[in-house]
């Protein structure tokens, strides 16, 4: 069963960053945190993970809480190519299933 | 990067048919493979977990003999759905686990099944 908690939608205006918030207030200490999207009719797209230190890629930056928690998915400059639903999910590296959650569900605003 | 490939992306069949969806990963081996089912504006759920050589895992409420999966090797698993009726219809996902370190689990781009 999905471990996380996100709001079920956000909108961002387009070159405005994003800020998507993720509650998983029952990780334990081996699991990780996982991004993906997921763009209309097409499978999830890897987007970033980490464990407990910032972690930031050319796509996107993941903020995770000193208490590992909460996370923060940020996308620096949205673009309308964003606009998809973004899973939060936290999993073992060495594990193998991922449920997915609700995700929220991202609108980048012109 | 690495990728995961889902044939066919689409197919549309009559009532009764057996269809098969192909999962193969393009640039690394996988002894595990996922297969999910997403219906419109629902999440991705979790069907069963395939395993190279081995039988694969269901999760509960999914019947292992109306979705067959074979993994017959380490970059190729199949699902087929017999007898399909009009409530199999719905958007069939596959992933893999690149073994390699520190690599994240990669989705294919889904199989739209429409049952007529």
């Amino acid at each position: 069963d999905a471990k996380t908690t996100q709001p079920t939608s956000m909108d961002c205006a387009e070159g405005r960053a994003a800020n998507l918030p993720c509650n998983h207030s029952t990780i334990s200490g081996n699991e990780y945190v996982y991004w993906y999207r997921q763009i209309h009719s097409q499978g999830p797209q890897y987007i970033i993970h980490g464990l407990k230190n910032n972690e930031t890629n050319e796509m996107a930056s993941l903020i995770i809480t000193e208490d590992r928690k909460s996370s923060t998915l940020i996308l620096p400059h949205a673009t309308l190519r964003d606009t998809a639903v973004y899973y939060c999910i936290v999993r073992q590296n060495t594990g193998n299933q991922f449920y997915f959650g609700t995700g929220t569900s991202l609108t980048v605003i012109p | 990067g690495a990728v995961v490939s889902q044939h066919p992306s689409w197919v549309i069949c009559k009532s009764g048919t057996s269809v098969k969806i192909e999962c193969r990963s393009l640039d690394f081996q996988a002894t595990t493979m996922f297969w999910y089912r997403q219906f419109p504006k629902q999440s991705l759920m979790l069907m069963a977990t395939s395993n190279e050589g081995s039988k694969a895992t269901y999760e509960q409420g999914v019947e292992k003999d109306k979705f067959l999966i074979n993994h017959a090797s380490l970059t190729l698993s199949t699902l087929t759905v017999t007898s399909a009726h009009p409530e199999d219809s719905s958007f069939y996902i596959c992933s893999a686990r690149d073994l390699r370190a520190n690599q994240p689990q990669h989705f294919g781009d889904g199989t739209r099944l429409s049952i007529l």
